[in-house]
């Protein structure tokens, strides 16, 4: 079975410091999607990062980036340079045959 | 604006009733999918739909039903056999199944007592 792991619940940073959320996954495939999806309080479900898993290169977005390690099954996301803004739910999803979703870490950034 | 839209935000009803959730999107997307939101438990999905007249069963299908009988349109009812329908639903499409992200609803908080 296609699983999603996010073993972390809850994380705070400080505004303007750097925070990394983790995330595993299960698969037998070879060729999938992963995606970072950000929660604010307003409850609508954005899209913040994807990887293809057949690219090496890490992607990144601005102040998000990802650690894709393919072999280990982990995906975590580096946000740098905290922001108020950037507290919410962060959901961490496995797209192959079917598409999967993480429990979430909820992310407070600290003024 | 193109998006998805999803009506009410707040929904409330008496158990053993029927109750169907809208959703419609117009950015021609020919996915659209179902979510069910608790909390501690992540999304878990509920149906999906890869093209018009055509749907599939998520993870956690019992006691929902689906249409597709429009590009457009994706209404889930929630039916009385449903043993714990109190939840947040999210609607989302994407462009097809695959690769490709998904763009959410707003979401319908769904009580029922």
């Amino acid at each position: 079975a296609q699983t999603v792991t996010q073993s972390q619940p809850e994380m705070s940073v400080q505004e303007a410091e750097t925070v990394t959320l983790s995330c595993t996954y299960d698969t037998s495939e070879n060729n999938y999607y992963l995606f970072w999806y950000k929660q604010p309080p307003s409850r609508q479900m954005i899209l913040v990062i994807r990887q293809e898993a057949y690219k090496q290169q890490n992607a990144t977005e601005n102040r998000f980036s990802v650690n894709f390690q393919k072999a280990a099954k982990s995906f975590s996301l580096k946000i740098s340079d905290s922001q108020l803004g950037d507290t919410a739910m962060y959901f961490c999803a496995f797209e192959g045959n079917q598409f999967y979703f993480g429990t979430g870490t909820s992310l407070t950034v600290i003024p | 604006d193109g998006g998805i839209t999803q009506s009410p935000k707040y929904l409330f009803r008496k158990e053993g009733q029927n109750v169907t959730l809208s959703c419609e999107q117009n950015l021609n997307h020919d996915a659209m999918y179902w979510y069910r939101q608790d909390p501690g438990q992540g999304l878990r999905l509920i149906y999906y739909s890869q093209i018009v007249n055509d749907f599939q069963k998520g993870d956690i299908a019992e006691g929902y039903s689906v249409s597709r009988e429009k590009k457009e349109s994706f209404p889930l009812t929630v039916t009385s056999a449903q043993k714990n329908p109190t939840a947040f639903y999210l609607c989302a499409s994407s462009i097809g199944l695959g690769t490709y992200e998904q763009y959410f609803g707003p979401g319908t908080r769904l009580t029922v007592t």
